[in-house]
């Protein structure tokens, strides 16, 4: 159980594109999903969290313009990187938190999306 | 006081060996601690986890040792096996919050 998945896997476009990145909660409820950056050999860094149906929490240095995230639905949240450039490449996660009455619920995560932009 | 810190970042284990990873945070406000085992070009999977009132917790061959009062925690891989080579991440959730504060990471790799 507790199954994310994440689309595209990989994506290459030109600069100046945006691009969509699907998160979906395959088996169960997610009131709260994470957007997570990681670079090559390093750890993850968060760069926002997505509660269904309210605006994104994002991290300070992190540009809510450029990274914009929506939180449809309780199973499916979207990253778009708008104007993409080569300094946007990078390996992109999601995870997701099951409704709870216990708060500390483990973070399940998707098997991320390589973007590469050219 | 909100970093956790982990080591080493890179081990080498002989096939059948014990494995250790260390992680010391600051901030005595964390009440979960969970270990994630990332493969290459995959997401984080969650390995086990740990509440603080709670010393010491197995799931097969591995093991999260949790010691409150040096705000420390580890995981120990049993029987260290090729296929656990991978990178392992420690981590800390603060009370309140769901966010998720990582550790740096440790690439594992078990020599068969």
């Amino acid at each position: 159980g507790a199954v994310v998945s994440q689309h595209p896997s990989w994506v290459i476009c030109k600069s100046g594109t945006s691009v969509k990145i699907e998160c979906r909660s395959l088996d169960f409820q997610a009131t709260t999903m994470f957007w997570y950056r990681q670079f090559p050999k390093q750890s993850l860094m968060l760069m926002a969290t997505s509660n269904e149906g309210s605006k994104a929490t994002y991290e300070q240095g992190v540009e809510k313009d450029k990274f914009l995230i929506n939180h449809a639905s309780l199973t499916l949240s979207t990253l778009t990187v708008t104007s993409a450039h080569p300094e946007d490449s990078s390996f992109y996660i999601c995870s997701a938190t099951e409704l709870s009455e216990d708060f500390n619920q483990p973070q399940h995560f998707g098997d991320g999306t390589r973007l590469s932009i050219l | 006081q909100q970093q956790v810190k982990q080591s080493p970042q890179s081990l080498i284990v002989q096939k059948g060996g014990i494995s250790i990873i260390n992680c010391a945070y600051e901030n005595t406000a964390f009440d979960y601690f969970p270990w994630y085992q990332q493969f290459p070009g995959k997401g984080p999977a969650l390995l086990i986890a740990i509440r603080p009132d709670v010393s010491e917790k197995k799931e097969g061959r591995f093991t999260i040792s949790f010691n409150k009062s040096a705000k420390q925690f580890s995981l120990h891989i049993m029987d260290s096996q090729p296929g656990d080579s991978a990178t392992y991440f420690c981590a800390a959730q603060l009370t309140g919050f769901q966010k998720l504060v990582f550790g740096t990471g440790t690439r594992l790799l078990v020599s068969p």
